[in-house]
């Protein structure tokens, strides 16, 4: 099982919709996650830490589920400035703070 | 507020010549990272550091060398560059992760082209 597994996409979404992402991770010792979006040939960003609790900022809204080792990021009445690739993120507490990036999903939002 | 600065942005190098990329954070971040992205394979890590003065090997380090002399700065030095190395470079740097989620902060990009 890879570290950090997320769906390459692309998923095309029409203008307004609601879309919704999943990311497993394997490392069960993992401490802190975060969804970052990347802009085409861009730097990633960090749109959104992922608490235990779930946390929303707006139209977004993560969410941690440590049973299953997943996180998930929706996104609500999406923008076409939505439109970028979403990289999920999952940082290990320990000596080494190991930070993982998984490869990313591809969001194309059609008007 | 600068953040994370990373020098040169583009630069086109032949095959064996040497060059080194320059990363510098103003945020006293302890750790700091180099790493590379390539079409459809994501952000790998070549090497990192957790302080001023060391340094370790991430996912991919072979054909580059890296130093940490000051905290604000991150050196990534490729010595006898080839084609496979065509990539863009990000850096980054963060505080120690203590649970709560520190952010890490990334560099504009550097794009180097080897032929």
């Amino acid at each position: 099982r890879k570290e950090v597994e997320q769906d390459p996409g692309p998923f095309n979404v029409p203008e307004g919709a609601t879309v919704a992402f999943n990311c497993t991770y394997s490392n069960s010792a993992s401490q802190s996650f975060f969804w970052y979006r990347q802009d085409c040939r861009k730097e990633p960003k960090l749109l959104m830490s992922v608490y235990s609790s779930g946390n929303e900022d707006g139209r977004f809204t993560a969410q941690l589920n440590r049973a299953s080792q997943y996180i998930s990021l929706l996104i609500r009445d999406s923008k076409l400035s939505d439109s970028a690739t979403y990289l999920c993120v999952v940082r290990s507490m320990n000596r080494d703070d190991k930070i993982i990036f998984g490869k990313g999903t591809r969001l194309h939002i059609l008007p | 507020n600068a953040g994370v600065t990373q020098t040169p942005k583009f630069r086109v190098l032949k095959t064996g010549q040497s060059m080194t990329l320059l990363c510098a954070q103003d945020m006293n971040h302890e750790y700091m990272y180099w790493y590379r992205q390539d079409p459809g394979m994501g952000l790998r890590l070549i090497h990192y550091s957790v302080g001023e003065g060391t340094t370790a090997k991430g996912e991919v380090p072979d054909g580059y060398n890296v130093s940490r002399l000051k905290k604000q700065n991150f050196l990534l030095g490729l010595e006898s560059a080839a084609p496979s190395q065509t990539s863009v470079y990000f850096c980054a740097s963060s505080y120690p992760d203590s649970g709560s989620g520190n952010t890490i902060y990334f560099g504009e990009g550097s794009w180097l082209t080897v032929v």
